[in-house]
């Protein structure tokens, strides 16, 4: 079974460019998650898609970040404008179904990004 | 949201057991507890889950106390693999957030 799938693993821009990060989550997971780890801390999550809408993005910053999962597969997070706070590893998961605590979540190897 | 309190690290010598404690003493009756560690440079991966009674699965094995307010993972035969920063997360039954803490590192010494 292919895990999750991110590109790209590493990317470098400046503060104020924007950069866009891809997920394409394990087939048939209904529930896509997109999470932010800065150094040292534990994954905090951005934004949790349930097929193409939205559940919970009470912790995405909305006046820079963006995402979207068309048609329930893959999903896109946007930044727009970076700055440099956003200097983290953005990780993708999936899971099967979204309601139950049980279900295990999925996660992908993560996008390292650094804001300079 | 429910947090945990667990150990920044642990340290451990190849092939010996490791038991990783986690405090929850808010813990709630819908809350699971779920381990995931993450290895260096890879995605959190899930270890095990449990409600109230002791689990075993082909990684490891979890104790959780009576009163739920604390549980323990543990590793029968620690191997250089398993070092990782280990997350115990307590998971709302209705909500399905996993909400991390800082973890515990391990290291394993061969």
């Amino acid at each position: 079974e292919a895990g999750v799938a991110q590109s790209p693993r590493y990317k470098i821009i400046e503060k104020r460019q924007s950069v866009a990060f891809w997920c394409n989550p394990i087939s048939g997971h209904a529930t896509l998650y997109w999470y932010q780890q800065i150094l040292g801390q534990g994954p905090k999550l951005l934004i949790q898609f349930q097929n193409n809408g939205v559940v919970d993005d009470s912790q995405l910053p909305k006046d820079r970040f963006s995402a979207e999962r068309l048609k329930g597969v893959d999903s896109t997070l946007k930044i727009q404008p970076a700055k440099l706070e956003d200097s983290a590893v953005y990780l993708c998961a999936s899971s099967f179904i979204g309601q139950g605590a049980g279900y295990e979540q999925y996660f992908g190897p993560g996008t390292r990004l650094t804001v300079t | 949201d429910a947090k945990t309190t667990q150990p920044n690290s642990m340290e451990s010598n190849e092939e010996e057991p490791v038991h990783l404690p986690c405090n929850h003493s808010t813990i709630s009756g819908t809350d699971y507890i779920h381990w995931y560690r993450q290895l260096p440079s890879q995605g959190p991966e899930y270890v095990i889950h449990g409600l109230t009674s002791n689990v075993n699965n082909r990684m490891a094995s979890l104790a959780i106390a009576e009163d739920r307010k604390s549980s323990t993972l543990i590793l029968h035969r620690a191997t250089l693999r398993d070092a990782a920063v280990y997350y115990c997360i307590l998971r709302d039954y209705n909500t399905d957030k996993l909400i991390f803490g800082t973890g515990t590192r391990l290291q394993v010494f061969p």
